[in-house]
C-alpha cells in the first residue's frame, strides 16, 4: 500500500513570495490533514478536511494561508505572500474514516524556508 | 483546550537498555486517546503506541509499553531493550477534538 506522497520536500522562497504544497493521501482515506511543524516544536494542526469538506480550520492564518481538497482526494496546501515565520515543515497525513481512534499516517513533509 | 508537555527535551539509553520518556496532558475531553508518535531524521512520523483514555490496562506493543495515570495526566513511555534503530524524536500527542502535539524528546542510543 502506498504512503501519504508530498511535494516538493525542499523549498526555498524569499519573503512576500508565493509557495504552494501538494499531498496525495493513502488511497481511500477520507480525513487529510495539513500540520506545520517548526524546528524544535510539535507539529501543529492547520487544516482537517473530511473528504472534500473542511472540518476544522481554526489554527489556519487564512489572511495568507489557503487549502483546498478538490474531489475528496489529493491537496493542496497554499501560502501568499510568505513571512519569515512560516519556515517550517509542513506535514501532510491521513486516515480512513477520521475518529480519534484512527491512525494518522503522516507524509514525509516539505521543508521550506523563506529568506 | 488540549496541552501537552514533554519536559525532555533529550534522553539518552545504552544499547539493551530501557529507558522511559515523560509526558504530561491537559484536556476537558471526557473521551480521549493518547498516542506516542517516532519521527526518525528522515522525518516520516509512525504511530509507536496509542492509549485509549478510558481503558486502565495500560498498552504495550512489543519493547514499548506505557504507563498511564488518569487522575495525574501521566503518559509516559518505556522502552526495553534499547536498539540503535530506537534513536529518533517521540513525540507525545493526545486527541480530544484534535491531534495535539508536545514539543518532544530526542531519544539518543549508544552502542
Amino acid at each position: 500500500e502506498a504512503g501519504v506522497a508530498q511535494s516538493p520536500r525542499y523549498k526555498i522562497i524569499e519573503k512576500r513570495q508565493s509557495v504552494a504544497f501538494w499531498c496525495n493521501p493513502i488511497s481511500g482515506h477520507a480525513t487529510l490533514y495539513w500540520y506545520q511543524q517548526i524546528l524544535g516544536q510539535g507539529p501543529k494542526l492547520l487544516i482537517q478536511f473530511q473528504n472534500n469538506g473542511v472540518v476544522d480550520d481554526s489554527q489556519l492564518p487564512k489572511d495568507r494561508f489557503s487549502a483546498e481538497r478538490l474531489k475528496g482526494v489529493d491537496s493542496t496546501l497554499k501560502i501568499q505572500p510568505a513571512k519569515l515565520e512560516d519556515s517550517a515543515v509542513y506535514l501532510c497525513a491521513s486516515t480512513q474514516f477520521g475518529g480519534r481512534a484512527d491512525t494518522q499516517y503522516f507524509g514525509p513533509g516539505t521543508r521550506l524556508t523563506v529568506l | 483546550a488540549q496541552t501537552v508537555t514533554q519536559s525532555q527535551p533529550e534522553m539518552s539509553v545504552q544499547e539493551a537498555e530501557t529507558v522511559t520518556l515523560s509526558c504530561t496532558y491537559d484536556t476537558s475531553e471526557s473521551d480521549y486517546y493518547l498516542f506516542w508518535y517516532k519521527q526518525p531524521p528522515s522525518r516520516q512520523m509512525i504511530l509507536v503506541i496509542r492509549q485509549e483514555a478510558y481503558k486502565q490496562q495500560n498498552a504495550t506493543e512489543n519493547r514499548f509499553s506505557v504507563n498511564f495515570q488518569k487522575a495525574a495526566k501521566s503518559f509516559s513511555l518505556k522502552i526495553s531493550d534499547s536498539q540503535l534503530g530506537d534513536a529518533a524524536m517521540y513525540f507525545c500527542a493526545s486527541y480530544g477534538n484534535k491531534l495535539v502535539f508536545g514539543a518532544g524528546t530526542i531519544l539518543r542510543v549508544k552502542s
